[in-house]
């Protein structure tokens, strides 16, 4: 079935510093999808992806939909220490398809 | 505010007993879709509505039922709780036929049993 790879699959940064995470697949995807979720509360959409090629931006976050529609990143600029929690891509080819997620955490 | 909301919070059952959770959105989408996750794993899906379409995942099992009243509301029937069903329920929704495939999620409901 359709996996996506998602890494790193964890991170501890420095509050202030820029953090990269990507995801992988071995299938085409139509739309890739960025959440984050706090503990103990749903995912919550952060940017939605739509064309190959397309960079997007959300404040501090961009993401990018690769251009073989195969694998897209997230980069956050400048990290605060709300910006911990987990960061999951997904891929929609029929049905959303979720990475492992990333766990950020920031130390102030 | 538009939004996905998830009724109870929390839920305890035991084991065998069973246990309904809720979901309500005000976004008017015609897709809801039911997920477990299980601690530091990524949502699994386990079954959706298409308007009043019912689609069930290959592997979910039959102890899993869902309801789906009207557009707005949707129930997660667990008909015999296991410790094993011990998750986090996470109702979303979408707008299939706008070519926007954005799921939007609840808060979610974890469940314990006991």
């Amino acid at each position: 079935g359709q996996q996506l790879n998602q890494s790193p699959q964890s991170m501890f940064i420095q509050e202030g510093e820029d953090v990269s995470m990507n995801c992988t697949s071995s299938s085409i995807f139509n739309t890739w999808l960025w959440y984050k979720q706090d503990p103990g509360e749903g995912p919550v959409l952060l940017i939605a992806l739509y064309k190959a090629g397309e960079l997007t931006s959300n404040g501090r976050l961009t993401a990018q939909f690769g251009i073989t529609r195969k694998d897209s990143f997230l980069n956050i600029s400048a990290s605060i220490p709300s910006d911990v929690g987990i960061y999951f891509c997904a891929g929609y080819g029929g049905k959303l398809i979720f990475g492992q997620g990333t766990e950020l955490s920031v130390k102030p | 505010d538009a939004m996905v909301i998830q009724n109870p919070r929390y839920q305890v059952t035991q084991f065998g007993k069973p246990v309904t959770l809720s979901c309500s959105q005000t976004l008017n989408h015609n897709v809801m879709y039911w997920y477990q996750q299980k601690s530091s794993q990524a949502p699994k899906l386990l079954f959706h509505y298409y308007d009043k379409d019912f689609n069930n995942e290959a592997d979910t099992p039959d102890n899993f039922q869902s309801r789906r009243p009207n557009t707005s509301f949707c129930f997660l029937d667990i008909r015999s709780p296991g410790l094993g069903d011990a998750a986090m329920y996470l109702c979303a929704t979408s707008s299939r036929g706008t070519l926007r495939n954005e799921q939007f999620f609840g808060p979610g409901t974890r469940l314990t049993v006991l």
